[in-house]
């Protein structure tokens, strides 16, 4: 089955020690997002990908940065990891930015700060 | 600007009762309305969707009518399941927009 696949599910890092969290996708979509998830809270869109171009949101900070290599892969790079940093990172992918495009996402990965 | 309300949660219910979770939105232009299901420790499954005027969306037993005149994209199903426990999150996307979420409704069936 085509689909997001992200590793780790789970990730312990300490506070100021980067980390890297990675998603790939089998859907061969053009677009790639990441999105931070707090408890009991909506996904906040970080940024994504159209094809090679990178989009940031104006209020993503400078910790995170985003890196995509190829079609298939997309990596979430946190440079210092504070404490309000914990969260599901979701990753998500649709075929293109029409109105009518789905957007599919991965199973997440749960990070935690020490 | 565009933006999504959903009823708060949680929402508690008896197993085969009915569902409904209220999602109203605003927005320029013509949007796609979606809902999505997250359950416990997982991410967003697409539950069903609309992109136009008096389309009625459907999955797994919900259901969902897109009402331009009254801005709403409510979710339905007739008999709720224990497995239907989880948070509902109803979204729309405008051309070239950002997936833009309301709050979610935490659902929770009770046997």
């Amino acid at each position: 089955d085509a689909m997001v696949i992200q590793n780790p599910r789970y990730q312990v890092t300490q506070f100021g020690k980067p980390v890297t969290l990675s998603c790939s996708q089998t859907l061969n979509h053009n677009v790639m997002y990441w999105y931070q998830q707090k408890s009991s809270q909506a996904p906040k869109l970080l940024f994504h990908y159209y094809d090679k171009d990178f989009n940031n949101e104006a209020d993503t900070p400078d910790n995170f940065q985003s890196r995509r290599p190829n079609t298939s892969f997309c990596f979430l790079d946190i440079r210092s990891p504070g404490l309000g940093d914990a969260a599901m990172y979701l990753c998500a992918t649709s075929s293109d930015s029409r109105r009518t495009d789905t957007q599919y996402f991965g199973p997440g990965t749960r990070l935690t700060v020490l | 600007g565009n933006s999504v309300t959903q009823m708060e949660g949680p929402v508690t219910l008896s197993e085969e009762a009915f569902l409904t979770i209220n999602c109203t939105y605003t927005a320029t232009g013509y949007p796609s309305l979606f809902w999505y299901v997250q359950y416990p420790g997982e991410g967003l499954q697409l539950l069903l969707k609309a992109t136009k005027a008096d389309d009625k969306g459907s999955n797994k037993g919900f259901e969902a009518t897109y009402r331009k005149e009254t801005t709403s994209f409510h979710l339905e199903k007739g008999s709720v399941q224990v497995s239907d426990s989880a948070v509902y999150f109803c979204a729309l996307r405008n051309q070239g927009g950002k997936l833009i979420f309301g709050q979610g409704t935490e659902l929770s069936v009770k046997p």
